[in-house]
C-alpha cells in the first residue's frame, strides 16, 4: 500500500512568505506526527495529532507556526513570515495509533526540504 | 538539543569490516528505537529494544539496549556498500521520539 506523502518535496521561499506544507498518512493511521530535520541534525518534534486533535505542539518553535488536521486524515505545517532559521526539513510520520506512554511504529513520509533565501 | 548522543559522528570504513555506533542519554525511555535515513528520505525503523539489557539481531545488525535502559548500541558484522547512510537512535517518552544527532556511515566497495 501507499506510504506516507508529502508535498511538495522541495519549497524555497523568500525571508517573509508564508508557506504551506502538506502530508498525507497512510490510511487508517490514527496518530500524526510532524518533525523538523536541520542539517547534520537528527529530526526534533514540533506536533503530535490524534485524529483531528492536535494533542501536543510544545514542540513548535514559535507562534509562526501552525499546524492542522481538520477531518483527521491530511494534514498541513504552515509557517508565516519565514526566517531564514526556519531552513530545514520538515517530516511527517503517521501511526496506527498511540496509546498512553507508547506508540506504534512510526512511519516517516520522505519530507519537505524548505530553503528560505 | 539532542536528548540522545550519538558516537562516533561519521564513520568510513572498507566492505568487510565490521563497526559499532553508540547512542548514550541520561534519560529512561520507554523503549529506543534504531533508524536508518538515506539521502532525500524519511528515517525508516530497524529496530526497537524495550528490555534493559535487551539483545537484538537484524542479519548481520546487532542491537543491544543497556541495563539502565539509558543507552544503545548497534553493532554491523562485516558491513557492506548497502549499509551506507544516516543511523539515527530514538527514545520513545510520552509518544514522542527523541533522536540523537546520527551517525553517518560511508562502507567503501
Amino acid at each position: 500500500g501507499a506510504g506516507v506523502s508529502q508535498s511538495p518535496r522541495y519549497k524555497v521561499a523568500k525571508r517573509g512568505q508564508d508557506v504551506a506544507l502538506r502530508c498525507d498518512p497512510i490510511s487508517g493511521h490514527v496518530s500524526l506526527f510532524w518533525y523538523q530535520q536541520a542539517l547534520g541534525q537528527g529530526p526534533e518534534f514540533l506536533t503530535y495529532f490524534q485524529n483531528e486533535a492536535q494533542l501536543d505542539k510544545s514542540g513548535l518553535p514559535s507562534d509562526r507556526f501552525f499546524a492542522e488536521r481538520p477531518e483527521g486524515s491530511v494534514s498541513t505545517l504552515k509557517i508565516q513570515r519565514t526566517q531564514q532559521e526556519d531552513s530545514a526539513v520538515y517530516l511527517c510520520a503517521s501511526s496506527l495509533e498511540a496509546r498512553g506512554y507508547w506508540t506504534y511504529e512510526q512511519y516517516f513520509g520522505p519530507g519537505t526540504r524548505l530553503t528560505v533565501t | 538539543t539532542q536528548l540522545l548522543e550519538q558516537s562516533p559522528q561519521f564513520l568510513s570504513i572498507q566492505e568487510g569490516e565490521n563497526l559499532t555506533v553508540y547512542c548514550n542519554s541520561s534519560s529512561v525511555f520507554s523503549s529506543l528505537q534504531w533508524y536508518r535515513q538515506e539521502p532525500g528520505e524519511g528515517p525508516v525503523l530497524l529496530v526497537t529494544v524495550v528490555t534493559g539489557g535487551e539483545v537484538k539481531k537484524l542479519k548481520r545488525l546487532t542491537f543491544q539496549f543497556g541495563d539502565a535502559r539509558k543507552d544503545s548500541s548497534l553493532h554491523i558484522t562485516a558491513a557492506q556498500p548497502g549499509d551506507t547512510g544516516l543511523y539515527l537512535c530514538a527514545g520513545e517518552g510520552d509518544y514522542k521520539l527523541s533522536f540523537g544527532a546520527g551517525t553517518t556511515v560511508t562502507v567503501r566497495a
